[in-house]
């Protein structure tokens, strides 16, 4: 799987947009981008993930570059329950052998009022 | 509280003991898998169940440590002979097993800690 690379920590606004950058530029054709995020002591969550389009659900955006060698998760209005440790990984979706999440370091999203 | 379950939550144990842990997934999941996180880092995959097959083992899985999934519902995690490097977060996931590309769903996690 590719890996990615994502900026250590960040902070942002309550009530403010959270925009998240996530680089991938290795990322094969076949392969997805999965966004989980880890609030203190809870295991991951999944948020959202794409392979070519933007996605939208009731948690966040998904905005994936034209050469997909680079995406951004938007959380349109951050609060502090969004302080959390944020996973930008890329997967390949197989057939057979679909498993293991690589987490890399995250990025660490602090909200502050 | 139809998630996926984890108990413990939480193991303090002496060093040398031995210590089992259980996962329940999300109802009618086949694919479970196991993950170690140690602090500040991302969690590590372990392992992981297509119902009661064990497909895959990763190399963190020493022989001190064996996954079961009997019946291909919940799960348990054994480590024998506890080191104190084998304190983490220990997370079980759970997924449909009807696509490819699932989506996992996390559980809360079991802490361990080996003093």
């Amino acid at each position: 799987d590719a890996k990615t690379t994502q900026p250590p920590s960040m902070d942002c606004a309550e009530g403010r947009a959270a925009n998240l950058p996530c680089n991938h530029s290795t990322i094969s054709g076949n392969e997805y981008v999965y966004w989980y995020r880890q609030i203190h002591s809870q295991g991951p969550q999944y948020i959202i993930h794409g392979l070519k389009n933007n996605e939208t659900n009731e948690m966040a955006s998904l905005i994936i570059t034209e050469d997909r060698k680079s995406s951004t998760l938007i959380l349109p209005h951050a609060t502090l329950r969004d302080t959390a440790v944020y996973y930008c990984i890329v997967r390949v979706a197989k057939e057979v052998g679909d498993y293991k999440l690589s987490f890399g370091a995250g990025t660490t999203v602090t909200v502050r009022a | 509280d139809t998630g996926v379950s984890q108990d413990p939550r939480h193991k303090i144990t002496k060093r040398g003991q031995n210590v089992t842990f259980r996962c329940d997934p999300i109802s009618e999941h086949n694919r479970l898998y196991w993950y170690r996180q140690t602090l500040g880092q991302g969690p590590e995959f372990l392992t992981y169940f297509q119902n009661e097959a064990q497909l895959e083992k990763s190399r963190l899985l020493s022989d001190r440590f064996s996954a079961e999934r009997p019946k291909g519902s919940f799960s348990t995690l054994e480590i024998q002979r506890t080191e104190q490097g084998d304190s983490a977060m220990y997370l079980c996931a759970s997924s449909p097993g009807t696509q490819k590309g699932e989506t996992q769903y996390f559980g809360p996690g079991t802490r361990l800690l080996v003093l």
